[in-house]
């Protein structure tokens, strides 16, 4: 399978804890992007890269998340002090220049 | 801020019918403009990118364009039971260098047998 992958596919954590998810993208595909999506809504923007460069975060992105790309290979989001306000689904998606955005299956966060 | 806008639906149409989703947005220096079909419970998957004016025509698909009314619609030829999902409308422009594709919430489409 050369889509992308995301890990793990389904999260629960008590509030206060810390989350990581991982994205492996198309690996011919130079940016990746970080959404973030609650039911009923689109995709929320949270942040992307350009290989491994951070080129841009979302204003609403709270200092309890971050995110890396070492290598401009895969990527990580980690979200610390989880609250239950950040229970969504979160979706990585990569794509070459054209723009047109390949995601992933998503990480789904439930935080009780 | 970068809005765009989608009736959220749910917009509920006979087998065979033409489906029509309509979107607009806020940012006059968009450039591209996209539909993502978003079954229940998966991720969004790309279905149709148009960055001219006027109609873009793929299989029952045709993807609309005004860029002076800012508006971008999608009609779904024949529309099929299995075409029933969230269609997506997202818009990016590179105004400043950066690349970040604004989604809408969603128009829910529903094809009855």
């Amino acid at each position: 399978d050369t889509g992308v992958s995301q890990n793990p596919r389904h999260k629960i954590t008590k509030r206060g804890q810390n989350v990581t998810f991982r994205c492996d993208p198309i690996s011919e595909h130079n940016r990746l992007y970080w959404y973030r999506q609650t039911l009923g809504q689109g995709p929320e923007f949270l942040t992307y890269f350009q290989n491994e460069a951070q080129l841009e975060k979302s204003r609403l992105l709270s200092d309890r998340f971050s995110a890396e790309r070492p290598k401009g290979s895969f990527s990580t989001l980690e979200i610390q002090r989880t609250e239950q306000g950040d229970s969504a689904m979160y979706l990585c998606a990569s794509t070459v220049n054209t723009g047109e955005l390949f995601f992933g299956e998503g990480s789904r966060l439930t935080v009780l | 801020q970068k809005e765009v806008e989608q009736n959220s639906g749910p917009l509920s149409v006979p087998e065979g019918a033409i489906a029509s989703l309509n979107c607009t947005y806020s940012d006059r220096g968009s450039q591209s403009f996209f539909w993502y079909r978003q079954y229940s419970g998966k991720s969004p998957e790309l279905i149709m990118f148009i960055y001219s004016n006027g109609d873009k025509e793929d299989g029952r698909f045709t993807a609309q364009l005004n860029k002076a009314s800012q508006y971008v619609s999608l009609l779904i030829r024949d529309s099929q039971p299995s075409d029933s999902a969230t269609y997506l409308c997202a818009v990016s422009s590179t105004s400043g260098g950066s690349y970040i594709p604004t989604f809408g919430r969603g128009t829910s489409l529903i094809v009855h047998p």
